[in-house]
């Protein structure tokens, strides 16, 4: 596609549901980061997927969240059991290989209420 | 642990002004710094990528510098105008943990007073 597409643009969900974001990275693009940026906040790394390694996890701040990268281009973020603390805007990036450009997506802004 | 700072955080200049924003990061073992454009409510927008031989980089009013020794980058938009508020942000290209980590600084926010 064109650049990095996120869906849904805005979810809101009660405490305690799981949720899903996806993100379709640009094609050919073998790097695909996931980041969140609470209000008003820098962003944080959540997780880094590099072609078919095994993905950089250690910014998932707790075991309810995962991520997955099926087939080395979509990749879907999953939060269970909600809480309020992860209300926030979830970004999505992809890269070509070695030391290039990344391109973010617009975002998923999620609220948990 | 490579950490990114970037001040001012927060600037307001009055239109038509140049100004520089600075970024700093603690391990000069990087491969690029990205320079970005983070609109409210928005993703962020790529304006400039130096790579880690390269000294500048320009496009249009904006001028990006890195002196990778020094861990020091800054970006300078000349002739500022109302629609340049937004907020800025830098962000190396290193390895880390095994991957290619890519660590942004907090951002300095612009406003451009008509």
């Amino acid at each position: 596609g064109a650049g990095v597409s996120q869906s849904p643009s805005n979810k809101v969900t009660e405490k305690g549901k799981d949720v899903e974001l996806r993100c379709d990275p640009i094609s050919g693009h073998t790097a695909l980061y996931w980041y969140r940026q609470s209000l008003g906040q820098g962003l944080e790394f959540l997780i880094y997927f590099q072609g078919n390694s095994a993905p950089d996890k250690s910014g998932l701040p707790s075991d309810r969240f995962s991520a997955e990268r099926t087939g080395g281009s979509v990749s879907t973020l999953t939060i269970q059991r909600t809480q309020q603390e992860d209300s926030a805007v979830y970004l999505c990036a992809s890269r070509k290989t070695g030391g290039t450009e990344a391109f973010f997506g617009q975002g998923t802004r999620l609220t948990v209420v | 642990k490579q950490e990114v700072t970037q001040i001012p955080a927060a600037l307001s200049v009055p239109e038509g002004e140049n100004l520089v924003l600075n970024c700093s990061f603690t391990d000069s073992a990087i491969y690029n710094l990205q320079w970005f454009r983070q609109d409210p409510g928005k993703g962020l927008t790529s304006l400039l990528l130096i790579q880690s031989s390269q000294r500048e980089q320009t496009s249009g009013r904006l001028n990006a510098s890195l002196d990778k020794s020094s861990g020091r980058s800054t970006l300078y938009i000349a002739a500022s105008q109302p629609g340049d508020s937004a907020t800025y942000l830098c962000a190396v290209l290193h390895s880390g943990a095994g991957s290619y980590q890519l660590t942004f600084g907090k951002g300095t926010k612009l406003s451009v007073i008509p």
